[in-house]
């Protein structure tokens, strides 16, 4: 079983605030990691798919870098808006075909 | 539909009642897994589909649970003599390929609650 941990847990920031989260994972037998954005009462979304040690994405106001030899992701949100509020999962492929998911971070963004 | 269709939305079961949930994947892909999760966690994984190949069973926690897809679509997972444990929300997921480079499309999910 992966160790897959994501700090914080939980975040509450004000609207146009910036923020980040991190996700670690074991660097042996990588494949890819994978971001997943968790609306309440909605399907986990995917939000980047990233292979290369050094990868960088962006879609709009969204950002991640990955870093395979140390095992850790981060993911930035510039300018939060409120509709950014939702769970923020991080999963690691390490075996071929199975993510492990970590715990999450539940971003809150007050208006 | 465009996306992964699972159904019921929410079950409700007494203990030791058995259960089948329903997942319609995407048309077409090739890769189909289930994941569950419990209150206050990240989902864990269950079971993978290579078409109608169970390639990996390893998350599935005892023999109460049991997947299927016989065709290579549809896959439904069955749990037998429901307990109060098996209280969770069950995701299921489909990918064109494997995960190695390509997302997983989610459903909505499945709630079951265990009373």
């Amino acid at each position: 079983i992966l160790n897959v941990e994501q700090s914080p847990q939980s975040l509450h920031v004000q609207e146009g605030d910036s923020t980040n989260f991190t996700c670690s994972f074991p660097s042996s037998n990588f494949y890819a990691l994978h971001w997943y954005r968790w609306e309440t009462a909605k399907s986990p979304e995917a939000l980047f798919v990233m292979t290369l040690n050094g990868d960088e994405k962006k879609k709009g106001r969204i950002s991640a870098t990955l870093n395979t030899k140390e095992g850790y992701s981060y993911l930035y949100i510039k300018g939060s808006q409120p509709e950014d509020s939702a769970t923020y999962l991080c999963a690691p492929n390490n075996a071929g075909n199975m993510l492990t998911f970590g715990g999450g971070t539940r971003l809150m963004v007050k208006p | 539909g465009a996306g992964v269709s699972q159904s019921p939305r929410y079950k409700v079961a007494k203990r030791g009642q058995d259960v089948a949930l329903r997942c319609d994947p995407i048309s077409g892909h090739v890769s189909l897994f289930w994941y569950q999760q419990a209150l206050g966690q990240g989902p864990e994984f269950l079971t993978y589909f290579q078409n109608e190949a169970q390639l990996d069973k390893s998350g599935l926690p005892s023999d109460r649970f049991f997947a299927e897809r016989p065709e290579g679509s549809v896959s439904t997972l069955k749990i037998q003599r429901t307990q109060q444990e098996d209280s969770a929300v069950y995701l299921c997921a489909s990918s064109s390929t494997g995960l190695s480079n390509t997302e997983a499309f989610f459903g909505q999910g499945t709630r079951l609650t265990v009373v």
